[in-house]
């Protein structure tokens, strides 16, 4: 099946820097891109879909300033975490849409603020 | 709005068969997926529902009714592997696209 791979897998970084995760389609294209975060023994929310060469649509609640998503290709597609605070310690899972019914994971990314 | 339900936390003994219920409530509904999560793990797919009826991939079967709103996992044969969180998923088309929103997941645990 198709690959989705995220960089970094984890991340500590301190309170008040900027953290950038990548993910990436290694295997074919994706003009969508999904940003998930997932709290202990919680499911995934959706957070935004990031669409190659235009903004991203964020769920309701998430703040955009805050969460940056860049989709500069048709396999890349990055978040950053701004100014990032404990409360955003979290899990970050991106996925995307394969052909058929398929939404392929990343293998998700640990971020802990101090 | 969107609305999806499933039990919290289920326990089943080794060898045997179980059940985990998904109800929801959706607009734009475009098919139901069910995800297996083990800890610190991304989701990983099992199985896939469109239209009413029952799909089987082998340990696995999935049943959807639309008009209900109502969907099943079934898993048979546990094994101690099996023991993970077992995520429903609604894809439901807005804004022009599909999006997958998840319910808060199931955690399985299957002891001796």
């Amino acid at each position: 099946g198709a690959v989705v791979s995220q960089h970094p897998s984890r991340v500590i970084c301190k309170s008040g820097t900027s953290v950038k995760i990548e993910c990436r389609s290694l295997d074919f294209q994706a003009t969508t891109m999904f940003w998930y975060r997932q709290f202990p023994k919680k499911s995934l929310m959706l957070m935004a879909t990031s669409n190659e060469g235009s903004k991203a649509t964020y769920e309701q609640g998430v703040e955009k300033d805050k969460f940056l998503i860049n989709h500069a290709s048709l396999t890349l597609s990055t978040l950053t975490v701004t100014s990032a605070h404990p409360e955003d310690s979290s899990f970050y899972i991106c996925s995307a849409p394969g052909d058929g019914n398929e939404q392929f994971f990343g293998p998700g990314t640990r971020l802990t603020v101090l | 709005g969107q609305n999806i339900d499933q039990p919290t936390e289920m326990t089943a003994t080794e060898g045997a068969i179980v059940q985990i219920n998904c109800t929801y409530q959706t607009s734009g509904f475009n098919g139901l997926f069910w995800y297996q999560q083990h800890a610190g793990e991304a989701p990983t797919f099992l199985s896939y529902n469109v239209l009413d009826g029952l799909e089987e991939k082998g340990r696995f079967s999935s049943f959807l009714s639309r008009s209900k709103g109502y969907s099943y996992l079934l898993l048979k044969e546990l094994q101690m592997k099996d023991s993970a969180s077992y995520l429903c998923a609604v894809r439901s088309f807005s804004g022009g696209y599909n999006k997958l929103i998840f319910g808060a997941g199931t955690r399985l645990a299957v002891h001796p």
